[in-house]
């Protein structure tokens, strides 16, 4: 069956310091999403991708989609403790409807 | 205009009782899918309704049933609870349609089974 790996598992990065997130997937995704979630919260809707490379950016949030469409990562620049959470990546469990495999998660801590 | 509203926020039940969890989904919204997130893992899929009918359905057995009713709310029904149905349930509404939309989630129902 279909599956989205994430890694790593753990980041723990000095406030101000980058931090990449990637996502694999065994099959080719018609999209892909990002969520973040908070400690003891819910996931929220960040992004979603849909072109073959394509490039999406918010503030200090780089999202890429690779070409082959089963590969995506999210990239954040100079880290601030806001960014705390684990972010997730999911992608269709088909190409009709909206129902998703999320990954695995990379958990992000920004030590002050 | 509320989010998506689960209830209740937490429950407690003992192995073998059943449980049901409420979802009422964003304003104009007309799916709402359910998952299921255990400790530092991500969301599993469970199921998804629209216009009443379950859609699509994830790997779970059939312990786990769903509703949703003419006012796009939905129902998660768990009967013959495990110790491993302890998780964190959450709801996720969208518009019907193809695969590019956004899912908005509600705040989760935490389900302790003991």
């Amino acid at each position: 069956g279909q599956q989205v790996m994430q890694i790593p598992q753990y980041q723990h990065v000095q406030e101000g310091e980058d931090f990449t997130t990637y996502c694999n997937s065994s099959t080719t995704l018609s999209n892909i999403q990002w969520y973040k979630q908070r400690p003891g919260g819910h996931p929220v809707f960040l992004i979603q991708l849909v072109k073959s490379g394509e490039v999406k950016k918010q503030k200090r949030l780089t999202f890429q989609f690779g070409e082959a469409k089963k590969n995506s990562s999210l990239h954040i620049t100079a880290t601030q403790t806001t960014d705390v959470g684990t972010y997730f990546c999911a992608g269709p469990l088909s190409n009709t409807g909206n129902q998703f495999y999320f990954g695995t998660g990379t958990s992000l801590t920004v030590i002050p | 205009d509320a989010g998506v509203t689960q209830s209740p926020t937490h429950l407690i039940k003992t192995r073998g009782q059943q449980v049901t969890l409420r979802c009422s989904p964003k304003s104009g919204h007309d799916t709402v899918s359910w998952y299921q997130q255990a400790l530092g893992q991500g969301p599993q899929f469970i199921f998804q309704y629209y216009e009443e009918e379950e859609r699509q359905r994830g790997n779970f057995p059939d312990r786990f049933s769903g509703h949703q009713f003419p006012n796009y709310s939905s129902e998660l029904n768990v009967n013959a609870l495990l110790l491993g149905d302890s998780a964190l349930y959450l709801c996720a509404s969208s518009l019907a349609g193809g695969p590019n939309t956004e899912a908005f989630f509600g705040q989760g129902t935490r389900l302790t089974v003991v």
